[in-house]
């Protein structure tokens, strides 16, 4: 079992939709991070959350440190938010665990 | 944002010869540089960590020998790949962070795709 799991594994949704990402863990963390991979690779850390919830515009990232649970909301899907989305949890001296990824397509 | 930056965005090498990549934070001093390997359709994999001024810190089963970290600076590390193979024809990704022990955001380079013939 990984220490970390994303689910769905491949999401297609249609434009304008809300959308919803889950993330469960099983070590102790000091964060969570919500990472997003474009086509090219590149890397862009959405967020990092430790309690709570966090919103940037049309994302938000809720955790739930007693159940090891994160979620990733995006609302008003667009077709330039299909991406990988990645959770990574973060243990001691930062280093982090990242599960499989999301492969979100979002049709026009 | 803080942005980090990799060079050389892709290379070719033959089998046999070494290559280096290297890891810039362009806007902050990075205490701790990570790299990362991601094969295609797999996740991110620690590779090490790397704080300036020490040696690097190898993920079990990564071997340091083959994998060369200098973390020489505040804003550069360096990854050098000696006598690559075909097998390590991969995506690799540096990321940097302000702390060390502390939950600090890490900020992710463009990556380096090596491809080894």
């Amino acid at each position: 079992k990984n220490e970390v799991e994303q689910s769905p594994q491949n999401l297609t949704a249609q434009e304008g939709e809300f959308i919803t990402i889950n993330c469960s863990y099983s070590v102790g963390i000091s964060a969570l991070h919500w990472l997003q991979q474009h086509p090219g690779g590149g890397i862009v850390s959405l967020f990092m959350l430790s309690s709570g919830k966090k919103k940037h515009g049309r994302l938000i990232a809720t955790i739930n440190i007693q159940e090891k649970h994160s979620s990733l909301h995006i609302t008003a899907s667009h077709p330039r938010d299909s991406a990988v989305y990645i959770c990574a949890v973060e243990t001691s001296g930062s280093r982090l665990t990242f599960g499989e990824g999301t492969q979100l397509t979002v049709n026009p | 944002g803080a942005v980090v930056s990799q060079h050389p965005s892709w290379v070719i090498c033959k089998s046999g010869t070494s290559v280096k990549i290297e890891c810039r934070s362009l806007d902050f001093q990075a205490t701790t540089m990570f790299w990362y390997r991601q094969f295609p359709k797999q996740s991110l994999m620690l590779m090490a960590t790397s704080n300036e001024g020490s040696k690097a810190t190898y993920e079990q089963g990564v071997e340091k020998d083959k994998f060369l970290i200098n973390h020489a600076s505040l804003t550069l590390s360096t990854l050098t790949v000696t006598s690559a193979h075909p097998e390590d024809s991969s995506f690799y990704i540096c990321s940097a962070s302000l702390g060390g022990s502390l939950a600090y955001e890490q900020y992710f380079g463009p990556g380096t795709r090596l491809t080894v013939t």
